[in-house]
């Protein structure tokens, strides 16, 4: 069955420090790929997304991720976070050809202390 | 503000009881989706709906069952609930219904179930 892997539960990080969060899946066929934030107390909104084309894909307030076929990953970066980043944060896909309903990671809690 | 309208937006009641949760879904989309969220299970998707019809079902227990009408509004009925069922309930909705281009789901507040 599919799956997605967020490799981390909760990361704490200082203002300006580099993100990177970590998203596998297990499919092997042709997925499309989400990151998905939620802030505390909020509905879940889209960071980016990856469909085809160049892997490496930006997103909204500074985001990008990198899809890496052989891999299996799609891990998210951010080269200096901010505290207004602190939310949880969900790696999701779905499979090509399938009913579109998305496959959730367990999601990873960012804290950002000021 | 994602479009996607879901009411109520807190539930409080009692084991055994039975309540309906609301989605209207963003201006054109015809696929919803109704995803749980707990602290232990994380997201899981319950059932998506396209156009009228049931596409896809996940972990959804027997007790609940889910609805879209001709308006692409959606219910979701939860029965006999337990203290298990206490969690927030999300809906989504999307262009399309298969895994194609354009299947960006876009969530709505989400309605908090509270089972005591």
């Amino acid at each position: 069955a599919q799956s997605v892997s967020q490799h981390n539960h909760h990361v704490i990080l200082s203002e300006a420090a580099s993100l990177e969060l970590g998203c596998n899946y297990s499919y092997g066929g042709t997925v499309n790929l989400f990151w998905y934030v939620q802030y505390p107390g909020q509905h879940l909104q889209l960071l980016l997304k990856y469909f085809s084309g160049d892997p490496l894909v930006k997103g909204i307030k500074g985001f990008e991720a990198e899809f890496i076929k052989s891999k299996f990953s799609f891990n998210l970066r951010k080269p200096s976070v901010q505290w207004s980043d602190t939310a949880e944060y969900f790696c999701a896909v779905n499979r090509r050809g399938s009913q579109g309903n998305l496959i959730f990671g367990k999601g990873t809690k960012l804290s950002v202390k000021p | 503000d994602s479009g996607v309208t879901q009411t109520p937006k807190h539930l409080i009641t009692a084991t055994g009881q039975r309540v309906t949760l609301r989605c209207s879904p963003r201006s054109g989309d015809l696929s919803v989706y109704w995803y749980q969220q707990s602290l232990d299970q994380g997201l899981q998707f319950l059932i998506q709906y396209y156009n009228g019809e049931e596409r896809a079902k996940g972990n959804i227990l027997e007790r609940f069952s889910a609805q879209q009408f001709p308006d692409l509004h959606s219910e979701l009925n939860l029965s006999s609930l337990e203290l298990g069922d206490s969690a927030l309930y999300f809906c989504a909705s999307s262009v399309g219904g298969t895994g194609g281009m354009n299947t960006e789901a876009f969530f709505g507040q989400g309605t908090r179930l509270t089972v005591v």
